[in-house]
């Protein structure tokens, strides 16, 4: 888990704010994944990103929800007009292909918490 | 449409193998298994992975059957600090969406 930075480790929301989740992926590594883990649950797919580009994102909610990963600075995964059942924890991965995608470094995780 | 089935919880004895089962049944031919595991509250980290052949690393050893349908990942010397929900996953090589089921929940007691 070194090397994978995630900010805030706790974020708390209302209803119908905005909530941003940061991700630093490790050093050398262009590519992230950010995954959701709903209580007692295992996590879920959501996005599969490059720097500048999304490869995948066909476990993203189709409203509300949006990820990048610009060419400087922390892939950011925003959530807009929060519900309750947005509160999980997020995590984040990075790889660095060719190597093998599905080894993949995860952060420490944000718990989004609204209220 | 689970691609793997795993025992819900397990324990075992601290200084003893936890040897924790895995069935994919339905696994085609480029698909490896991953295991991956998740101590409370934190990221899950990478374990090993293997294709048809048995792997060992510092971690553990995975033991895959020669049908490919059933594998065993061993920790042979368990912690206390082994205690974790552990994630069977099949994929392919260069799949985006690593499908993380329920997990085994392994507690290691004294």
């Amino acid at each position: 888990n070194a090397g994978v930075m995630q900010n805030p480790r706790h974020l708390v929301r209302r209803r119908g704010q905005e909530a941003r989740l940061r991700c630093s992926p490790m050093k050398g590594h262009s590519h992230v994944y950010w995954y959701r883990q709903l209580p007692e649950e295992g996590l879920k797919f959501m996005v599969y990103l490059q720097k500048e580009n999304i490869i995948d994102e066909s476990g993203m909610p189709k409203e509300r929800f949006s990820a990048e990963f610009p060419k400087e600075g922390p892939s950011i995964l925003r959530i807009q007009q929060v519900v309750r059942g947005d509160s999980a924890a997020y995590f984040c991965a990075s790889v660095q292909p060719p190597s093998s995608y599905n080894e993949q470094f995860f952060g420490p995780g944000t718990r989004l918490t609204v209220l | 449409d689970a691609k793997t089935t795993q025992p819900t919880s397990m324990d075992c004895a601290e200084g003893r193998a936890a040897n924790l089962p895995c069935n994919h049944s339905t696994i085609s031919g480029n698909e490896y298994v991953y295991w991956y595991r998740q101590i409370h509250s934190q990221g899950p980290q990478y374990i090993i992975h293997g294709l048809k052949n048995n792997e060992t690393n510092e971690m553990a050893s995975l033991i895959i059957t020669e049908d490919r349908k059933s594998s065993t990942l061993i920790l042979p010397h368990a912690t206390l600090r082994d205690t974790a929900v552990y994630y069977c996953i099949v994929s392919s090589y260069n799949n985006n969406d690593m499908r993380f089921g329920a997990g085994t929940r392994l507690t290691v007691k004294p």
